[in-house]
């Protein structure tokens, strides 16, 4: 079994200040995480993913994540907001050891940047 | 990249007629394709996964009959919704494993509404 907690549905930031996205996972395997963005009325765009191998991981946009297994957390961070990167973010979840498996999603966080 | 494109991007119908929506993988092979269900400022609920041949796996709660999903090729897989009603009314968005790792790929989703 597997599941996504994301802390915090909304989070509003000042443009050019730290973004911090929170997720907690659980799994009974080791698991993949996977940060997703949406925008109005679109589908999801992968911003990056954990698949095992480094626990920093580096996405697009500037993002990037940790992997740390001992809090169960994959939060997401960017170290200054822009304008467009206003949108709803999913973290996600999909067990390890099984390529058949899906994803398993947070309830999402709404990310608002102030000018 | 890895690209699924989703037919069509919004559509109205008249409750009590049936509405198909198609995803197609265009420059890899998708076995394996997901399709989730979107209410606004909600997470996407998984409704059933289809594996390419066979009969789609549905998700508790989710009536097949009514949500008649058809992988027939390694391209395509299509989502009918029958009868629809108001309630059905929601944001669908498939999605697709790329190759027999962890990557997924969306469509950019369909916005149905009955009326």
């Amino acid at each position: 079994a597997q599941s996504v907690t994301q802390l915090g549905s909304h989070v509003s930031v000042s443009e050019g200040a730290l973004v911090l996205l929170r997720c907690n996972y659980s799994s009974s395997v080791p698991p993949y995480l996977f940060w997703y963005v949406q925008y109005p009325n679109q589908g999801l765009q992968l911003l990056l993913k954990y698949t095992s191998a480094a626990t920093l991981v580096k996405g697009i946009n500037g993002f990037e994540a940790e992997f740390k297994k001992s809090e169960t957390s994959f939060h997401l961070t960017k170290p200054s907001a822009h304008m467009s990167d206003a949108a709803e973010y999913f973290c996600a979840v999909s067990g390890g050891g099984n390529a058949g498996n899906m994803l398993t999603f947070g309830g999402g966080t709404r990310l608002m940047v102030k000018p | 990249g890895a690209v699924v494109s989703q037919h069509p991007s919004w559509v109205i119908c008249k409750s009590g007629t049936s509405v198909k929506i198609e995803c197609r993988s265009l420059d890899f092979q998708a076995t394996t394709m997901f399709w989730y269900r979107q209410f606004p400022k909600q997470s996407l609920m998984l409704m059933a996964t289809s594996n390419e041949g066979s009969k789609a796996t549905y998700e508790q709660g989710v009536e097949k009959d009514k949500f008649l999903i058809n992988h027939a090729s390694l391209t395509l897989s299509t989502l009918t919704v029958t009868s629809a009603h108001p309630e059905d009314s929601s944001f669908y968005i498939c999605s697709a494993r790329v190759g027999m790792g962890y990557g997924y790929t969306f469509g950019s989703g369909t916005r149905l509404t009955v009326v």
